[in-house]
């Protein structure tokens, strides 16, 4: 049950794209199409964004989406506005347990 | 609207008990798996347990593993977690998730309840 592994931060300016990785394994990520992604800004609970690796809850904006290769999952924020700065994890099904990463941050410039 | 509101926390020595609930409404609960998750103070997000609609199917984190139970009771609309044999690393944000059907993700949160493990 490792931690999933996210770069600790990333950044961007208003309107630009941002990126933010999450690297498992076969066991979790590679294994099973279950990734799935939460906003949490501070203080407050966190927020899904993305599930199945690659699907918007209602609500979510269409700047949000998601992709999956392999044992890597990514969350990519188009067109980054000043409400998105925030953690962001992820998290797959692991066959008997769930698995988060350890969080990004997300810095608008 | 769905809502979920967790209770139980507060300040407990190492080695104590403690149980947690969180009041559903809002949705159909006997119809959904449930979970508990928690968050260190300035750390992430860590899974700690599930049970799944029907409460055959119960899943722990290696962490709580014999420490913890989960239960439900669909008659009240309610999720349990006892916690026993608590650590100082078990001080955390606990966090009652409701799962978005299907799909091995949490569309709902509670706002948590704080568990602290100090002498």
């Amino acid at each position: 049950q490792s931690a999933l592994t996210q770069p600790r931060s990333v950044s961007g300016s208003p309107g630009q794209s941002v990126t933010i990785s999450c690297t498992g394994t076969s066991s979790d990520v590679g294994g099973y199409n279950y990734v799935s992604w939460y906003q949490q800004h501070p203080g407050k609970a966190p927020k899904l964004m993305i599930y199945e690796a690659t699907k918007r809850p209602s609500g979510v904006p269409d700047r949000f989406s998601g992709s999956k290769s392999g044992n890597t999952a990514s969350l990519t924020v188009s067109g980054l506005q000043a409400e998105d700065e925030a953690d962001y994890y992820c998290s797959s099904f692991a066959g008997s347990c769930w698995v988060f990463g350890g969080g990004t941050k997300v810095t608008v410039l | 609207e769905v809502q979920l509101v967790e209770s139980g926390g507060g300040l407990v020595q190492p080695g104590g008990s403690l149980r947690l609930s969180c009041s559903a409404s809002g949705f159909t609960f006997s119809r959904h798996a449930m979970h508990w998750a928690r968050q260190a103070p300035g750390k992430g997000l860590e899974f700690v347990s599930s049970i799944n609609d029907i409460g055959d199917r119960i899943y722990y984190a290696d962490s709580v593993k014999g420490r913890f139970t989960i239960s439900r009771d669909d008659s009240k609309n309610t999720l349990y977690l006892q916690m026993s044999s608590l650590r100082s690393e078990d001080t955390a944000l606990y966090y009652c998730l409701k799962d978005l059907s299907g799909t091995y993700s949490f569309d709902y949160w509670g706002q948590g309840t704080l568990v602290t493990v100090s002498s």
